[in-house]
């Protein structure tokens, strides 16, 4: 069965520091990478996709076939990022499997 | 407001007795999702429906039941069955494949079984 890890159930960082959420994943196809978000009060949301390769509030995703990680970075972490993260990974093209999820906590 | 709606937000219910959840959506959505979310689990996905009168089981689907017998709605069972009924649930829906396009979620429902 494909398996998305994320290890870290809480991380805290400083604002203006640099942030980088770790996923790492189990499959034998080619895989499809997300990351979901969910600001405190909100539904959870998109925040990117690897397939994109686009940059979303500053943050990006580098999917790394060799390690099978998909780690969302940021170089300048800021107080609106916090939030519970997940990442996920598409199953036959019908179903997303996702990550345990990283509640990031962005100290002034 | 477009979107996806779930209702109710908070539910209470006896335990042995059976509860349906309701998600509404009018994206005009194919794909239709159940998801139950646990601290420190992340999302399980309960159910999936890709097209009207159609729908398979997720990863976790023992103790539930859905029906589509309508494209903009896909109603979640949970019945006595289900041994750790107490979560939240979250619908989702998609334009199509999981793959290819991105889930919209719903506010979620808690269910708390006592």
């Amino acid at each position: 069965a494909q398996r998305v890890t994320q290890p870290e159930k809480l991380l805290s960082v400083f604002k203006g520091a640099p942030v980088e959420l770790k996923c790492n994943y189990s499959y034998s196809g080619s895989p499809e990478l997300f990351w979901y978000v969910q600001y405190s009060r909100q539904r959870l949301q998109l925040l990117l996709r690897h397939i994109s390769r686009e940059s979303i509030k500053g943050f990006t995703a580098d999917l790394n076939k060799g390690e099978t990680s998909f780690h969302l970075k940021k170089p300048f972490a800021q107080e609106e990022d916090s939030a519970m993260y997940y990442c996920a990974l598409t199953e036959g093209a019908q179903k997303l499997v996702f990550g345990q999820g990283t509640r990031l906590t962005i100290n002034p | 407001d477009g979107g996806i709606t779930q209702s109710p937000k908070y539910l209470f219910r006896k335990e042995g007795q059976n509860v349906t959840l309701s998600c509404e959506q009018n994206l005009n959505h194919d794909a239709m999702y159940w998801y139950r979310q646990d601290p420190g689990q992340g999302l399980r996905l309960i159910y999936y429906s890709q097209i009207v009168n159609d729908f398979q089981k997720g990863d976790i689907a023992e103790g539930y039941s859905v029906s589509r017998e309508k494209k903009e709605s896909f109603p979640l069972t949970v019945t006595s069955a289900q041994k750790n009924p107490t979560a939240f649930y979250l619908c989702a829906s998609s334009p199509g494949l999981a793959g290819e396009y991105e889930q919209y979620f719903g506010p979620g429902t808690r269910l708390t079984v006592t």
